[in-house]
């Protein structure tokens, strides 16, 4: 079955950044992209980018660009997001998302969550 | 950006009932458009497709509809599982965004 495994928590203080890992199993990791997407404590989902798991191609939202590299390794079907100079606005949920929405063919994988609390 | 906005933003329901959540982009998007739900502490759930094709699994009292600006999400003869936070999501232009959500509640 199809599995996306985050890393785990993180706590991080301001200005220092943040890896978070999505380990893929149970498709061809280079037929989807990653997604990542955001969700602060309380609050709606907010999308990122993505990352091809085929070319390593990415496009990330105007929001995070400058701030955020996604990256994959395909020999280990694994998706990274780094976010640079954290703040507590930061503090958040990151979800990675394995699907082609624009395929429309129902593939839609999600891991559990990787929570990041940015405090001082 | 094609900004998403839903409404309601909560709507409080019983069991058995049929709510309607609907969601309006800005600008056109065909049929790029999915629906999820969300239950606290957990991933989204993927509920609905391309508008309007049910995802595999998913109980047929979920219905979605529409096209170009606006969308609805039906959900008939509501059990108790169903209540969640529902968003919609559209994927025709860049960034991708999410609709704020609707919270339904008992």
């Amino acid at each position: 079955q199809v599995q996306l495994v985050q890393s785990g928590a993180e706590v991080k203080t301001p200005g220092a950044s943040v890896k978070v890992s999505c380990k893929a199993s149970g498709y061809t990791f280079t037929d989807y992209w990653i997604h990542w997407v955001r969700q602060a404590p309380g609050q709606g989902l907010e999308w990122m980018g993505w990352v091809s798991g085929n070319s390593g191609g990415t496009n990330y939202a105007p929001k995070f660009q400058g701030r955020v590299t996604m990256t994959r390794d395909t020999a280990i079907s694994t998706a990274y997001m780094e976010l640079n100079w954290l703040t507590s606005d930061d503090t958040a949920v990151f979800f990675c998302a394995a699907s082609n929405w624009n395929a429309k063919n129902g593939f839609d994988y999600w891991g559990q969550g990787a929570l990041v609390t940015v405090s001082s | 950006d094609i900004q998403m906005t839903q409404s309601p933003s909560s709507l409080s329901a019983s069991v058995g009932d049929t709510v309607t959540i609907t969601c309006r982009a800005t600008q056109g998007i065909g049929d790029a458009l999915n629906w999820y739900q969300q239950k606290p502490g957990k991933a989204p759930k993927l509920l609905i497709y391309g508008a309007s094709t049910l995802q595999s699994g998913v109980p047929s009292r979920f219905r979605g509809s529409g096209s170009g600006t606006q969308f609805t999400l039906t959900i008939s003869s509501l059990q108790p599982e169903d209540f969640a936070t529902y968003y919609c999501l559209q994927h025709n232009g860049y960034p991708r965004t999410f609709g704020p959500g609707t919270k339904v509640e008992i």
